[in-house]
């Protein structure tokens, strides 16, 4: 069974801090790993697509980067503000042609 | 341009009843996915579908029945409604299954079975 592990699960920040949490997948086979943003009565929508060890994206304050040697993937938020609360999830593929495999997110609240 | 739909937003259901969630989507993607969301689990996958008459399980298919007759309509019914399927589903496309294309999701359709 493929296991992908978000920690921690929930997470509550003071507004204007900074923050980051981890995805972690096997490191055995890798394809691409995937984050998430997810706002409460929303749908998911995509942040990033990571494929290469060593990557590392970014928009605006939010970036990742990726480990696929030891099979993590952190994200950043810098300076968090209200519209960040979400819960972030992400997903790793080991296969061009397999399912991705979606973590149980990091269920973010920032307080002003 | 709609993208992704889905119907009915809201139903609440009795069990044993059957329930059919409509996912239907304008960009011609080819695959199309149903998840639903459980608490402590995230997103599970229960079925998608590589293209029109092609459809495969995932992780939780049991109790479900997917068609694909058409791209751009991909049904997930629910045969005898129970109330662990109590869940918010959502219908996500891609354009192909490279492993690497972003996963594009529909509102959710929240289920409720009495």
């Amino acid at each position: 069974i493929l296991n992908v592990e978000q920690s921690p699960q929930s997470l509550h920040v003071q507004e204007g801090d900074s923050t980051n949490f981890t995805c972690s997948f096997p490191s055995s086979n890798f394809y691409a790993l995937h984050w998430y943003r997810w706002e409460t009565a929303k749908s998911p929508e995509a942040l990033f697509v990571m494929t290469l060890n060593g990557d590392e994206k970014k928009k605006g304050r939010i970036s990742a980067t990726l480990n696929t040697k030891e099979g993590y993937s952190y994200l950043y938020i810098k300076g968090s503000q209200p519209e960040d609360s979400a819960t972030y999830l992400c997903a790793y593929s080991y296969s061009s042609a397999s399912k991705i495999i979606f973590g149980s997110g990091t269920r973010l609240s920032i307080r002003p | 341009d709609a993208g992704i739909t889905q119907s009915p937003r809201y139903k609440i259901t009795e069990t044993g009843r059957q329930v059919t969630l409509m996912c239907h989507q304008t960009w011609s993607h080819s695959y199309m996915f149903w998840y639903r969301q459980d608490l402590g689990h995230g997103l599970r996958l229960i079925y998608y579908s590589a293209a029109a008459d092609i459809t495969d399980k995932g992780e939780v298919p049991d109790g479900y029945v997917v068609s694909r007759s058409k791209t751009e309509n991909f049904p997930l019914t629910l045969e005898s409604a129970t109330r662990s399927q109590t869940s918010v589903y959502f219908c996500a496309t891609e354009y192909s299954r490279s492993g690497r294309d972003t996963q594009y999701f529909g509102p959710g359709t929240r289920l409720t079975v009495l």
